[in-house]
């Protein structure tokens, strides 16, 4: 079975730019993975923020974006609020299976 | 309003089943896939099992595979989870979650698996 990796843990500066990365044990990550974003604050249910690689939700807010970059799908927070705070996890689609990553833990400092 | 709203949870011996709901309103739910998914005390998200628009397509993950049937009522907008020879490590919040551009969730519903 696959394993899709995510950073455990990020820092951002209140209006820096920090970028989530979401890589897969088999190689390439591509839009075939239909790779999605999620972010959960504590307490709370996940979020869903992007879905098939680079789609926004209407409640999304467009500082957040999703993209391929070196291989791996990619979420890019500019222009980062201490709301942003929370965990982020992307769910990667296979064959038979979907696989979330082990999440990222952004901190907004 | 959108709303998914899960029910069924609770506290159940090694072994023994429960049926999960998940009832949709606000959108139109025979359109999506969905999904659940589940996330133990502290730990992370896990995708569970998926299932297509009018039902006749399911997944699941090897570890639930063979005991967890998903199920959709699209006259009734509901969702559902058959779980059987459940296990202390079936015990998590089970979500669930509509796909694509949909892209709702539940607030979740608690499976306690012990004796």
């Amino acid at each position: 079975q696959a394993v899709v990796t995510q950073e455990p843990s990020l820092t951002v500066s209140p209006g820096g730019t920090v970028t989530l990365t979401c890589g897969s044990s088999t190689g390439t990550v591509t839009s075939g993975h239909y790779p999605y974003w999620f972010q959960q604050k504590p307490g709370q249910a996940p979020r869903t923020l992007i879905y098939d690689t680079t789609n926004r939700h209407s409640w999304t807010p467009a500082r957040f974006s999703g993209s391929l970059l070196g291989g791996k799908a990619a979420l890019t927070l500019s222009g980062a609020q201490p709301e942003d705070e929370a965990d982020y996890y992307c769910l990667l689609s296979y064959t038979t299976t979907r696989i979330f990553g082990g999440g990222t833990k952004l901190s907004v400092l | 309003e959108v709303q998914l709203v899960e029910s069924g949870g609770g506290l159940v011996q090694p072994g023994g089943s429960l049926r999960l709901s998940c009832a949709a309103s606000g959108f139109t739910f025979s359109s999506y896939w969905m999904h659940w998914v589940r996330q133990a005390p502290g730990q992370g998200l896990v995708w569970v099992s998926r299932i297509d628009s009018d039902g006749t397509s399911t997944r699941y993950a090897d570890s639930v595979k063979g005991r967890f049937t998903v199920s959709r009522d699209n006259a009734k907008n509901t969702l559902y989870l058959e779980m059987i020879a459940l296990r202390a490590d079936d015990t998590a919040v089970y979500y669930c979650t509509s796909s694509g551009a949909a892209g709702y969730w539940g607030q979740g519903t608690l499976v306690t698996v012990s004796s």
